[in-house]
């Protein structure tokens, strides 16, 4: 069993739509979670980390973490055609050394 | 100005050569990765320096074998390249050996081997 499960995909919404992202994991260890986005052929940039259960809100993204659930999402609200990525979760724990990554859920954005 | 930035961004080669990617930061960050993505989006960790000393060598075969001549830059070189090495390879840094405020990741290099 993997340590971090994401909701597959791919997902496809019209412009405007709110999206939810999600990822479980199973190592109570981790502690710190973040949300990559990877646009076709470029890098995974980092988008938001939290840090503990609770929301965290940065523009139109919102970045929510249940420990008890051992569950995270990701928000977006009024998506745009630019929103249209790869996103990852990735999570660690102090000392890791290494962030263990979900395998991404595509979304596609449609004008 | 580029962050972190891999050359070469492609590379396409025939099974059993020898190949090089180079990684350089320029963010004064000390822990430089190497990680792996399948052609299903998933990022396994191959290799971390911190500051020139390896970490993290995460039961990866023996012909790959990463290299820090200083803490900006993390090169890997891959020997007897097979065809199950075809993936995307990103380089990535981060403050101090923590990542409790994630990565900043290169542009990635697309090895295929033919």
């Amino acid at each position: 069993q993997k340590e971090v499960e994401q909701d597959p995909g791919p997902l496809s919404v019209p412009e405007g739509a709110i999206v939810s992202l999600n990822c479980t994991y199973s190592n109570s260890a981790f502690q710190y979670f973040m949300w990559y986005r990877q646009y076709s052929r470029k890098g995974p940039e980092l988008l938001m980390y939290t840090y503990s259960s609770g929301n965290k809100e940065d523009g139109r993204f919102t970045a929510q973490v249940d420990k008890s659930s051992k569950y995270i999402s990701l928000f977006i609200r009024d998506s745009q055609p630019s929103d249209s990525a790869t996103y990852l979760c990735a999570m660690t724990n102090t000392n890791a050394g290494k962030s263990t990554f979900g395998d991404g859920t595509t979304l596609t954005v449609k004008p | 100005d580029t962050a972190v930035s891999q050359t070469p961004k492609y590379l396409v080669t025939q099974m059993g050569n020898d190949k090089s990617i180079k990684c350089e930061q320029n963010l004064g960050h000390d822990t430089m990765y190497w990680y792996k993505q399948d052609s299903k989006k998933f990022l396994k960790i191959m290799f971390s320096y911190n500051n020139k000393e390896l970490i993290i060598n995460e039961t990866v075969p023996n012909r790959f074998s990463p290299k820090s001549p200083d803490k900006a830059h993390l090169n890997l070189h891959i020997n007897s390249l097979e065809l199950g090495d075809s993936a995307v390879y990103f380089c990535a840094s981060s403050p101090g050996g923590d990542t409790h405020y994630g990565y900043t990741f290169g542009s990635g290099t697309r090895l295929t081997v033919v």
